[in-house]
């Protein structure tokens, strides 16, 4: 994998539904993985920063896990709510740390 | 985390003519970096501003489109130069952030750009 892969890039769930999206990054020379959320007319918000593999991070109903040796991350938000609805963007940083490459992004969409 | 104020938000800009998008960070940082995400496609860096020196810009990038001015640690500007249609975007500054355990990105809110 030459560039960082999301899927879906859309989706609809119904309120309360749990869900989950790929982030699939190139595995060589790894360094970080980043999970952001863009609600429309904001700014992206960090969610969580992963280095390590078997890395596990949870920040209230949406956690994220990590898989460096095969080159992908996860989200998952358990109990969707209507205020989630937003694309969640994956960021893989490699080499140096200060530049990342982002992936196209998943766009969520939480159905009340 | 720093606070990024950015403008414009969003702005129409007829072909032909430029645009200086503004960043204002509420703490000193020694690097800051432009995004642009065109329609459908995903966020892709620009360049990276150092204050005191030129800015890095990625392949693809050249510094004559996109000029970039850092007078200080705090403070960048990008220009879009000679705008076309394929300049509609948003683009969006960035610094370093540091999180729980390790560093994130902080970023301004945008500017939507439409080239008519």
């Amino acid at each position: 994998i030459l560039n960082v892969e999301q899927s879906p890039q859309s989706l609809h769930v119904q309120e309360g539904d749990s869900t989950n999206f790929t982030c699939s990054f190139p595995s060589s020379n790894f360094y970080a993985l980043h999970w952001y959320r863009w609600e429309t007319a904001k700014s992206p918000e960090a969610l969580f920063v992963m280095t390590l593999n078997g890395d596990e991070k949870k920040k209230g109903r949406i956690s994220a896990t990590l898989n460096t040796k095969e080159g992908y991350s996860y989200l998952y938000i358990k109990g969707s709510q209507p205020e989630d609805s937003a694309t969640y963007l994956c960021a893989s940083g490699s080499g140096g740390y200060q530049k990342v490459t982002f992936g196209i992004g998943t766009k969520l969409q939480v159905i009340p | 985390s720093a606070v990024i104020s950015q403008k414009p938000s969003r702005d129409i800009c007829q072909r032909g003519t430029s645009l200086t998008i503004q960043c204002q960070v509420d703490s000193q940082v020694t690097m800051m970096f432009w995004y642009r995400q065109q329609p459908g496609q995903s966020l892709t860096l620009i360049a990276t501003a150092n204050q005191g020196s030129e800015a890095t810009y990625e392949s693809g990038f050249v510094i004559d489109k996109f000029p970039i001015s850092r007078p200080n640690l705090t403070f960048s500007t990008l220009t879009v130069s000679n705008m076309s249609p394929e300049d509609s975007s948003i683009y969006l500054c960035s610094v370093r952030t540091a999180l729980t355990n390790d560093y994130g990105y902080t970023f301004g809110s945008g500017t939507r750009l439409t080239v008519v």
